[in-house]
């Protein structure tokens, strides 16, 4: 039962750097979305993926570029880390019509010095 | 445009003590709402609620909806300090967009 998979759990960034995150769901959900939580802020969302081959801005997109590799799988990239992007990210997943119950993974810790 | 106000933002209490967590929302085309338990890691799903008045529960901890003043109460009872965790709600739209309350943060003391 592996659920939703996030990797890397922790990662140091100088800033201008760039990484990928990767995010893998096993629960065959449509619906695949990353965001960021910072303290007193509650989740914001990034960018989602109602389905395979479609994404979507959310809140606050900007710096950051996503991948919906397959349905499987949703990635979120920064081009050009900045210390603002200084959060911990989560990836979720959900059945998009059947069952709006979103799942997330265990969410990555990212420090952009 | 739509938002999500929880409150209080924090809360202490102290092992035993009942506590009630409040949620409003102001969202076009409200489906659901959501509630979610954050500990030190990935928020964990609580409650769904569709319809106003029907309380939804799970040992302790309780959850109603009212669809005419536009908010929800997760209640938990008897608290204990593993019920300490930041508390998240959500409203979920008619296109299943998931807005999110900024959490209460609760704090159980023994």
């Amino acid at each position: 039962n592996a659920g939703v998979t996030q990797t890397p759990k922790f990662q140091v960034l100088k800033t201008g750097q760039s990484m990928t995150l990767q995010c893998a769901q096993d629960m065959n959900h449509n619906s695949m979305y990353w965001y960021r939580q910072d303290p007193g802020m509650g989740l914001r969302l990034i960018y989602y993926s109602a389905s395979e081959g479609t994404t979507d801005k959310g809140e606050v997109p900007n710096g950051y570029n996503v991948s919906r590799l397959n349905k499987r799988e949703f990635s979120l990239r920064l081009e050009s880390a900045a210390p603002s992007q200084t959060s911990v990210y989560f990836c979720a997943s959900s059945y998009r019509d059947l069952n709006t119950e979103a799942f997330f993974g265990q969410g990555t810790r990212l420090t952009v010095v | 445009e739509d938002k999500v106000v929880q409150s209080p933002l924090s809360l202490v209490v102290h092992e035993g003590d009942t506590v009630t967590l409040n949620c409003s929302y102001e969202v076009t085309n409200f489906r659901s709402l959501l509630w979610y338990k954050q500990e030190k890691k990935a928020p964990t799903f609580l409650f769904m609620l569709t319809s106003s008045g029907i309380e939804k529960k799970s040992g302790r901890l309780s959850s109603i909806l009212d669809k005419k003043e536009l908010f929800s109460i997760l209640n938990i009872t008897a608290t204990q300090t593993g019920d300490s965790a930041i508390y998240l709600c959500a409203s979920v739209d008619s296109n299943y967009q998931l807005i999110w309350g900024a959490g209460t943060k609760l704090i159980i003391k023994p």
